[in-house]
């Protein structure tokens, strides 16, 4: 089945400063990648997602990027704000088997003022 | 928050004894999914649904049963609880047109003591 690894697991940024957060996937038929946000005590959302015919997608402040080849997709956040301090999570399925969605064990994010 | 509800929202129960744990869902979403969400695993998949009756295992599904009668109910059953069933049950539905991803109902927090 997938494997999904997620580094860094805590990631400390001055605010205004850039954080990325990278995934690697072992399933190469792998073909969908979303990213989640789960402040504390709340559901996960769904901030931003890319399939694999699309090297790169921006959202504003958000951007995730993918390489097929070497089969992991990172998540830019730009000019960091105190409120982007959450857990992060990137996923991986296929889309065509039930879109089982095997998750990396989380980034925890804080931005400092 | 795509119409989804979880209920209960906090159960606290005993070792042995049997729990329901119900996801609803008001859009007439085809694929339905339980998640338990542990400190340091992520989120995990434990069963999913394709449609009334069609359901599957996902990576963490034993001790673990569901049904779904309806397309808005897929019920969680723990046929007799442990300790280690102890966690944050996640339901999620999967948009259709116009409503790409997986997204999280609220959530229980189930307590095995």
């Amino acid at each position: 089945g997938e494997n999904v690894e997620q580094h860094p697991s805590t990631l400390s940024v001055q605010e205004g400063d850039s954080a990325v957060i990278k995934c690697t996937y072992s399933d190469s038929a792998s073909n969908y990648f979303p990213w989640y946000k789960q402040e504390l005590g709340k559901r996960p959302q769904l901030i931003i997602d890319i399939r694999s015919n699309v090297g790169e997608k921006k959202d504003q402040r958000i951007a995730v990027t993918l390489n097929k080849t070497a089969k992991h997709f990172s998540l830019h956040i730009t000019e960091t704000q105190p409120e982007d301090s959450a857990v992060y999570f990137c996923a991986a399925s296929q889309e065509t088997s039930g879109s089982r969605l095997t998750f990396g064990e989380g980034t925890q994010l804080t931005v400092n003022p | 928050d795509a119409g989804i509800t979880q209920s209960p929202r906090h159960k606290v129960t005993e070792t042995g004894t049997p729990v329901t744990l119900r996801c609803h869902q008001t859009e007439n979403h085809r694929y339905m999914y339980w998640y338990r969400q542990d400190p340091g695993h992520g989120l995990r998949l434990i069963h999913y649904s394709y449609g009334v009756k069609d359901t599957d295992k996902g990576e963490v599904s034993d001790g673990y049963s569901v049904s779904r009668s309806k397309t808005e109910d897929f019920l969680l059953t723990l046929e007799s609880a442990t300790s280690s069933q102890t966690s944050v049950y996640f339901c999620a539905i999967k948009g259709g047109a116009g409503l790409q991803g997986q997204y999280f109902g609220p959530g229980t927090r189930l307590t095995v003591t």
